[in-house]
């Protein structure tokens, strides 16, 4: 079946660098994604969506980007601090019943 | 403050027993879900329920049984035929009409 995917597993940044966290999805029909933060213990946190007639959303020191030539996601976090250490999961929604579908998760640690 | 309660944060199971975890919501949302969580996994969907009285089967719901008489409660019992338990259990919701679920702050459950 389809799924969602994320290129790394880990990802290791200098505080204060911008991080930039990919991830894959394969279902051409869904047409809402967002991104998530979980921290270590506790639920997801939303952090940015974008619909699929975007290329391109910002918010507060994120940024997400759409690429669906290649199905490609990327969510990108500027000025990165310790606190945005943690897994974040990128999500589509199929638009069958709400259904989302969830990637593995990406490590962010923020080194000082 | 509205939001996704779940209870307990943690709990521990014996072998061949049944074990039943709650999730309570005031945020007025129609859809509730079950996920559960494995290390280095994405989120797999248990059990969703879109109104009350009527629920649907996810992608793994075998060994597990849900019940949603109120809007507000999505419990989700692990029953002894769930053969490895052992994971992180969550909570989500979403109203009618909207695109990202809310999530609780999740149940890890232990056999022991």
């Amino acid at each position: 079946g389809e799924s969602v995917g994320l290129h790394l597993p880990t990802l290791s940044v200098q505080e204060g660098d911008n991080s930039i966290i990919n991830c894959a999805y394969s279902n051409s029909a869904s047409d809402y994604f967002i991104w998530y933060k979980q921290e270590s213990g506790k639920g997801p946190q939303f952090i940015i969506d974008i619909r699929s007639n975007m290329d391109k959303r910002q918010g507060q020191r994120v940024t997400v980007l759409l690429n669906k030539t290649v199905k490609h996601l990327s969510l990108q976090i500027a000025a990165t601090q310790p606190g945005d250490s943690a897994v974040y999961f990128c999500a589509e929604n199929q638009g069958n019943n709400n259904d989302m579908r969830f990637g593995a998760g990406t490590r962010l640690t923020v080194k000082p | 403050d509205g939001g996704i309660t779940q209870s307990p944060k943690y709990l521990f199971r014996k072998e061949g027993q049944n074990v039943t975890l709650s999730c309570e919501q005031n945020l007025n949302h129609d859809a509730m879900y079950w996920y559960r969580q494995d290390p280095g996994q994405g989120l797999r969907l248990i059990y969703y329920s879109q109104i009350v009285n009527d629920f649907q089967k996810g992608d793994i719901a075998e060994g597990y049984s849900v019940s949603r008489e109120k809007k507000e409660s999505f419990p989700l019992t692990v029953t002894s035929a769930q053969k490895n338990p052992t994971a992180f259990y969550l909570c989500a919701s979403i109203s009618q009409g909207s695109y990202g679920y809310t999530f609780g702050s999740g149940t890890r459950l232990t056999v022991v």
